[in-house]
C-alpha cells in the first residue's frame, strides 16, 4: 500500500532531552512537510521541502531540525532549545505535478513532555 | 494577506439534519481550494479539493462544496448528517502559481452530531 507512515504513535520525553519523530512516504513525492497542531490552532508549519537535501523554514521552526537525506524519508527533530514541545505532529507529502498541489497526511505523532 | 478563515469554531447539528460549514479565504492570486477531515488522534483526510472548471465540487462522504469567487468563499455542506460524520473539518487554500509551495489552513470547525 503507498502512503505516508509516522513513528512512534506516541512519545514520551523528559524536560532537556531531545527526540526525533519518524515520517516515510513511498508516494514518490517530491515535497514534504511537518506541521504541528495544538487544540483551537489549527496546522502550524515547521518546515519543508521541495527536493532531497533542501529543506525551508516554516512558520515556527525555533527549536527543531529537520533533514532530507533520502526522497523517502524527512525526519524532525525536536530539540530542548523548544520551550513547549507538547503537540501533535503531522507528516505530509505532495506529488510533483504543480497541477494537483495536495497534500497528503501522515497518521501523526502525540509526543508529550513529562 | 493571505489567510482562510472559518467562522465556526464548532457546529452542533441533529442526526440527518443538513450540515454547513463556513470557509472564507483572502487572496488577490487564483487559489486552489480543499476541504480536509480529522478524526480524533488521526492524520487529515482529504475530503474534496476545487482546482479549476465546475465550481461545484463533489467529494466522499456524501459532501460537496461551492467555490464562490465573488464572495471569497468555499462552504462545505451535506444535505444529512450521519453520527459518523462527527469529526473535525480543515479549510485550505494553496497558491498554484506560487514556488513556495505551501498550504495554508483554518483553524478547524469541530461538527457534533447529536441523536
Amino acid at each position: 500500500d503507498g502512503g505516508i507512515t509516522q513513528s512512534p504513535k506516541y512519545l514520551f520525553r523528559k524536560e532537556g532531552q531531545n527526540v526525533t519523530l519518524s515520517c516515510e512516504q513511498n508516494l514518490n513525492h517530491d515535497a514534504m512537510y511537518w506541521y504541528r497542531q495544538d487544540p483551537g490552532q489549527g496546522l502550524r508549519l515547521i518546515y519543508y521541502s521541495q527536493i532531497v537535501n533542501d529543506f525551508q523554514k516554516g512558520d515556527i521552526a525555533e527549536g527543531y531540525s529537520v533533514s532530507r537525506e533520502k526522497k523517502e524519508s524527512f525526519p524532525l527533530t525536536v530539540t530542548s532549545a523548544q520551550k513547549n514541545p507538547t503537540a501533535f505532529y503531522l507528516c505530509a507529502s505532495r506529488g510533483g505535478s504543480f497541477s494537483t498541489d495536495t497534500q497528503y497526511f501522515g497518521p501523526g505523532t502525540r509526543l508529550t513532555v513529562l | 494577506a493571505q489567510s482562510v478563515t472559518q467562522l465556526d469554531s464548532q457546529v452542533p447539528v441533529f442526526e440527518e439534519a443538513p450540515v454547513e460549514l463556513r470557509c472564507n479565504y483572502s487572496s488577490s492570486v487564483s487559489v486552489y481550494l480543499f476541504w480536509y477531515v480529522q478524526y480524533p488522534n488521526q492524520g487529515l483526510q482529504l475530503l474534496l479539493k476545487y482546482l479549476s472548471g465546475s465550481t461545484l465540487v463533489k467529494g466522499i462522504n456524501g459532501f460537496e462544496a461551492e467555490f464562490k469567487k465573488s464572495e471569497t468563499s468555499f462552504h462545505l455542506t451535506k444535505p444529512s448528517a450521519h453520527m459518523s460524520d462527527a469529526a473535525e473539518y480543515f479549510c485550505a487554500v494553496s497558491f498554484p502559481h506560487s514556488s513556495a509551495s505551501k498550504i495554508i489552513f483554518g483553524s478547524g470547525t469541530r461538527l457534533s452530531i447529536r441523536p
